[in-house]
């Protein structure tokens, strides 16, 4: 009964390719989010997303872009992987008030 | 903008000690602030939410503490065991950002038997 899955669970790629990482939540929740953590384990958020709005920070590259065929799934998508891109990338989903439900990571390697 | 910082950065104690864990963050309007846990490899579990209204929140051996005027909360585990080793982070949530957390550093905690 998995909360809220991420796929693959390990990517690795070459520089310049274009590559997405699926997220689904079986939670019902309205809110769903995708975060960094780069190799200091520092967490950052990059896109956080309802049906109502998407809210970018505004230090992501245009390269990242959600996308939500429905209210249950946030794809990331990737374009031009760079080096730097390496990372574990998280998705986590929440409704109202409530806590937010972290996947378990997606651990990106670009070569 | 919002920082937090997570003091110590790395603990290693003894099983059955009690211990404290830090976080600090510099803009004191926040609406909420969690502590998580992270095991080697694996995604994020929430241990306690506090909102902004709130002291403090409890749950089994842990507690945690909020003092919004001066940017503190404190982690507090209890007769520690083995199994607490792990990455434990805090977040605060700004109200009017979106509902998205900012993190801390993480504090890695090894419990040893």
């Amino acid at each position: 009964d998995t909360a809220v899955s991420q796929t693959p669970k390990y990517l690795v790629t070459q520089m310049g390719n274009d590559k997405s990482i699926k997220c689904e939540q079986n939670l019902g929740h309205d809110t769903m989010y995708w975060y960094k953590q780069d190799s200091k384990k520092f967490l950052k958020i990059m896109f956080s997303y309802n049906n109502k709005e998407l809210i970018i920070n505004e230090t992501v590259p245009n390269r990242f872009s959600p996308k939500s065929p429905d209210k249950a799934h946030l794809n990331l998508h990737i374009n031009s992987l760079e080096l730097g891109d390496s990372a574990v990338y998280f998705c986590a989903s929440k409704k109202n008030q409530e806590t937010q439900y972290f996947g378990p990571g997606t651990r990106l390697l670009v070569l | 903008k919002q920082e937090v910082t997570q003091i110590p950065a790395a603990l290693s104690v003894p099983e059955g000690e009690n211990l404290v864990l830090n976080c600090s963050f510099t803009d004191s309007a926040i609406y909420n602030l969690q502590w998580f846990r992270q095991d080697p490899g694996k995604g994020l579990t929430s241990l306690l939410l506090i909102q902004s209204s709130q002291r403090e929140q409890t749950s089994g051996r842990l507690n945690a503490s909020l003092d919004k005027s001066s940017g503190r909360s404190t982690l507090y585990i209890a007769a520690s065991q083995p199994g607490d080793s792990a990455t434990y982070l805090c977040a605060v949530r700004r109200g009017n950002a979106g509902n998205m957390l900012t993190f801390g550093g993480g504090t890695r905690l090894m419990v040893k038997p």
